[in-house]
């Protein structure tokens, strides 16, 4: 079955230490894109891709960085230089020309 | 990209029909509405999207009120497994205009024995 899947579903990292968060989707869809979630607040964009080899800044990217080499993977690395970086990451798909996004199930980080 | 307004909670019993209600009084001509929800701890799960007709699927209907700035997500027979967070958010396909998208807070459900 195609879908998105994201790993791992909990990661905890030192602070001060880099950590990359995996998302890869068969679904042949054209963008790609990393939110994060935090308790009471809804989702808020961090990186988004609509083709390989390009990647946009959404509306909290600092800290974050993201690459697009192949089609099918995003991964999202989240730097030391992040301040606040315990939360609930999701990465999604879609279509360019179609409505509705394809989510992965999440990754909870935690900073210890 | 217009913003939604949701109720924060409702409850419904189980077997009968959810109506959650979401308003978008500043929405423009070309954008869609669309309707997600979220399980706890997981991604969250597209149900339907509509820009002026009402729409049906197998999992719910889209009522778009005529002027379209509001519109109704009708669970004909909710079950307990319908108990999240459901998310009413407006936009124009196509990846360019996803950066201005606005998740606001949802309406949680509650569905009760």
């Amino acid at each position: 079955d195609g879908g998105i899947t994201q790993s791992p579903k909990y990661l905890f990292r030192k602070e001060g230490q880099n950590v990359t968060l995996s998302c890869e989707q068969n679904l042949n869809h054209d963008a790609m894109y990393w939110y994060r979630q935090d308790p009471g607040q809804g989702l808020r964009l961090i990186y988004y891709s609509q083709i390989v080899n390009d990647f946009q800044k959404g509306d909290i990217a600092e800290g974050y960085s993201v690459s697009r080499e192949k089609k099918e993977s995003f991964p999202l690395t989240v730097t030391s230089a992040q301040k606040n970086p315990t939360a609930f990451y999701l990465c999604a798909s879609s279509l360019d020309k179609s409505g509705g996004y394809t989510f992965g199930s999440g990754t909870r980080l935690t900073v210890v | 990209d217009a913003k939604t307004t949701q109720p924060t909670s409702m409850d419904c019993a189980e077997g009968r029909a959810a109506n959650l209600p979401c308003n978008h009084s500043t929405i423009s001509g070309n954008e869609y509405v669309y309707w997600y929800r979220q399980i706890h701890s997981q991604g969250p799960q597209y149900i339907i999207h509509g820009l002026k007709n009402n729409e049906t699927n197998e999992m719910a209907s889209l009522i778009i009120t005529e002027d379209r700035k509001s519109s109704t997500l009708i669970l004909p027979h909710a079950t307990l497994r319908d108990t999240a967070v459901y998310y009413c958010i407006v936009r124009v396909p196509g990846a360019g205009n996803n950066r201005k998208l606005i998740w606001g807070l949802g309406t949680s459900l509650a569905v009760n024995p």
